[in-house]
């Protein structure tokens, strides 16, 4: 089955203590892309990344790191995490030419 | 001005309905308009998606976009249960190397049976 996964699905962490969220898809996307969705700001773009080892931000990078070593993978990391991170993720993904964006079941982090 | 406006809701109607939802955008770049359904603990799923201006159906689903009025909508008939779920708007230029989505807030939608 086509699908984009994330993991885990709920995290609770604290204040500075370094996480990392796995998004993974078996469709060979070339593009893949992080999104939060937050409570009346909508889904916003965290980072994007056209192809391995090709990564850029988007409108609200700050606090966040990726990397895409890998086609199939592309880790979203926060180096140290503060309450105003609790959110939403979304991982995506599409292929070049193609329109829809996959999107994960997303990760909910509360970081307290 | 936010570049995309989506009231939302949140909107409740009894199955079979029509329902109609919008979102207005003031970015004129825009080409690609979206929408995309999303249910409770899920990632949003596309629904439908049109190029520039027109109207694109799809069973009980009807897109519209008016680009003079920059301003869509999303029409869906005889209304489910099955509907009740967050729609949100989304779209994007034509151009540039990331495919980046501009979405709406989303509207909440519940059909009562």
């Amino acid at each position: 089955e086509a699908q984009v996964t994330q993991n885990p699905r709920y995290l609770i962490t604290v204040t500075g203590k370094k996480l990392t969220v796995t998004c993974s898809q078996n469709m060979n996307h070339e593009y893949m892309s992080w999104y939060r969705q937050d409570p009346g700001l909508g889904l916003r773009q965290i980072y994007y990344s056209m192809n391995v080892e090709v990564t850029d931000k988007g409108d609200v990078p700050e606090g966040y790191k990726v990397s895409r070593k890998e086609k199939r993978n592309f880790p979203l990391i926060l180096e140290s995490p503060s309450p105003n991170q609790t959110s939403l993720y979304f991982c995506a993904s599409r292929n070049t030419g193609d329109l829809p964006l996959h999107f994960g079941n997303g990760t909910r982090l509360t970081v307290t | 001005q936010k570049e995309v406006e989506q009231d939302p809701g949140p909107l409740s109607v009894p199955e079979g309905a029509i329902v109609s939802l919008n979102c207005t955008y003031s970015n004129s770049a825009f080409q690609y308009f979206m929408w995309y359904r999303q249910y409770s603990r899920k990632g949003p799923e596309l629904l439908m998606y049109t190029y520039s201006s027109g109207n694109k159906e799809d069973g009980r689903f009807t897109a519209q976009v008016d680009k003079s009025s920059k301003y869509i909508s999303l029409f869906i008939r005889d209304s489910q249960p099955s509907d009740s779920a967050t729609y949100l708007c989304a779209m994007r230029n034509s151009g540039g190397s990331n495919y980046k989505l501009t979405f709406g807030k989303g509207t909440l939608l519940t059909v009562n049976p």
